[in-house]
């Protein structure tokens, strides 16, 4: 069966600071790879998502994930870390790009310093 | 292009009472997602629907059922609500193969 860990349940840092989160999966095959980011009282936005190819990916607000197949990993980093950045993250993990199978990890919540 | 959208917003509810929760996708996408986000349990997959038909379904009882209408919008029906049914409720919406689109969701409150 799938499943995505997230072994960080609250990450502070301050802003400016570099970022880095976890995420690991198991599956049996090559698995499609997302990461999403929820806001306060909002839904979820996709950062990036990985499917074939460059093992970096690249997504949008300046996020990069790497996706390690012999680690099982998917960790997104950011070299500089905004304020508005404060959110809890969300990494995913499907057999397909859509609806089938498709499971979330437990999140990270992200503070950031001033 | 409009988001999905999702009223209301929030619904607040008594054990027992029936809710609808209701969700419009983005225009052009025929497949909508139902994920339910309680207080500790995380996102849970709940349900799919594409062109009409339910395709999948999450570990949830029958009392969590819903449909989708001709124009893709869809709406998510629980009966006989429980505390534990108390969670915001989130709907995407996506392309058959596209990638998953979400709403803001609809916060439930069961008193």
């Amino acid at each position: 069966a799938q499943s995505v860990t997230q072994p960080d349940i609250h990450i502070t840092v301050s802003e400016g600071a570099s970022l880095e989160l976890r995420c690991n999966y198991s599956y049996g095959a090559t698995p499609y790879l997302f990461w999403y980011v929820q806001s306060p009282g909002q839904g979820l936005q996709l950062l990036l998502k990985y499917f074939s190819g460059d093992t970096l990916v690249q997504g949008i607000k300046g996020f990069e994930a790497e996706f390690k197949r012999s680690q099982s990993s998917f960790n997104l980093r950011k070299p500089s870390v905004h304020w508005s950045d404060a959110a809890e993250y969300f990494c995913a993990v499907g057999a397909t790009n859509y609806g089938q199978n498709f499971v979330f990890g437990p999140g990270t919540r992200l503070s950031v310093l001033p | 292009e409009a988001g999905v959208t999702q009223s209301p917003t929030h619904l607040i509810k008594t054990r027992g009472q029936q809710a609808t929760l209701r969700c419009s996708p983005i225009s052009g996408h025929t497949s909508v997602y139902w994920y339910q986000q309680a207080l500790g349990l995380g996102l849970q997959f709940l349900l799919w629907y594409d062109e009409g038909e339910e395709r999948n379904r999450g570990n949830f009882p029958p009392r969590f059922s819903g449909r989708q209408f001709p124009n893709y919008s869809s709406e998510l029906n629980v009966n006989a609500l429980e505390l534990e049914d108390s969670a915001l409720y989130l709907c995407a919406s996506s392309s058959l193969g596209g990638t998953q689109h979400f709403g803001d969701g609809t916060r439930l409150s069961i008193l």
